[in-house]
């Protein structure tokens, strides 16, 4: 049980392009979801926070405009990266739980912009 | 300002040799802490938590970690380490179970034959 998923593993993009990422918990209600970025050798860094039907909590520093994030279901958020820039290259995880339980994390999104 | 430490950015140990990673924090309130093991490409992978009660704690693959409010740390242990181990490991405080984590560096563990 407590599996998350996401969608796609890599993504290959061109510098100006926007692209989404699926995060998905298939065998629970998420109603809450968290995603994370980690640059090579480095450690997680938390972007936002997403409640289930509510607008996502940004940590500070991070571009909202940019990154967008919905959480329209209980078993699904989106994250947008919009108009990819080369440094936006990363690693993107997700992680999801249900009420106060521990979080579950994705395997994560490799984005390259080139 | 809540942190947390991992001295180690790279530690090799030899199979079946003990290993200990260190982990320190800087926290306000009562920590949660954890463990993560987290493979070439992956997500990560829950090996421990430490919420309240025994300060020794067992998790899964063999792990253990210990508490100790006094040094700030909670140090993970394995008393022989497998091939299948190399991984980076983060330690991590939250406030609650489920809620927002600060993640330290990390320690890349190599294994050697």
């Amino acid at each position: 049980g407590a599996v998350v998923s996401q969608h796609p593993s890599w993504v290959i993009c061109k510098s100006g392009t926007s692209v989404k990422i699926e995060c998905r918990s298939l065998d629970f209600q998420a109603t809450t979801m968290f995603w994370y970025r980690q640059f090579p050798k480095q450690s997680l860094m938390l972007m936002a926070t997403s409640n289930e039907g509510s607008k996502a909590t940004y940590e500070q520093g991070v571009e909202k405009d940019k990154f967008l994030i919905n959480h329209a279901s209980l078993t699904l958020s989106t994250l947008t990266v919009t108009s990819a820039h080369p440094e936006d290259s990363s690693f993107y995880i997700c992680s999801a739980r249900t009420g106060g339980s521990e979080q579950f994390f994705g395997p994560g999104t490799r984005l390259t912009v080139l | 300002a809540q942190s947390v430490t991992q001295p180690d950015i790279h530690i090799t140990v030899s199979e079946g040799a003990s290993l200990e990673l260190r982990c320190n924090y800087s926290y306000g309130a009562t920590p949660y802490l954890f463990w993560y093991v987290q493979s070439p490409g992956q997500g990560l992978q829950l090996l421990l938590k430490y919420f309240s009660g025994d300060t020794l704690v067992q998790g899964i693959k063999g792990f253990e970690a210990e508490f100790k409010r006094s040094q700030s740390s909670f140090n993970l242990r394995k008393p022989s380490v497998h091939w299948s181990d190399a991984a980076e490991y983060f330690c991590a405080v939250g406030e609650n179970q489920g809620g927002k984590l600060i993640f330290g560096q990390g320690t890349e563990l190599s294994v050697k034959p």
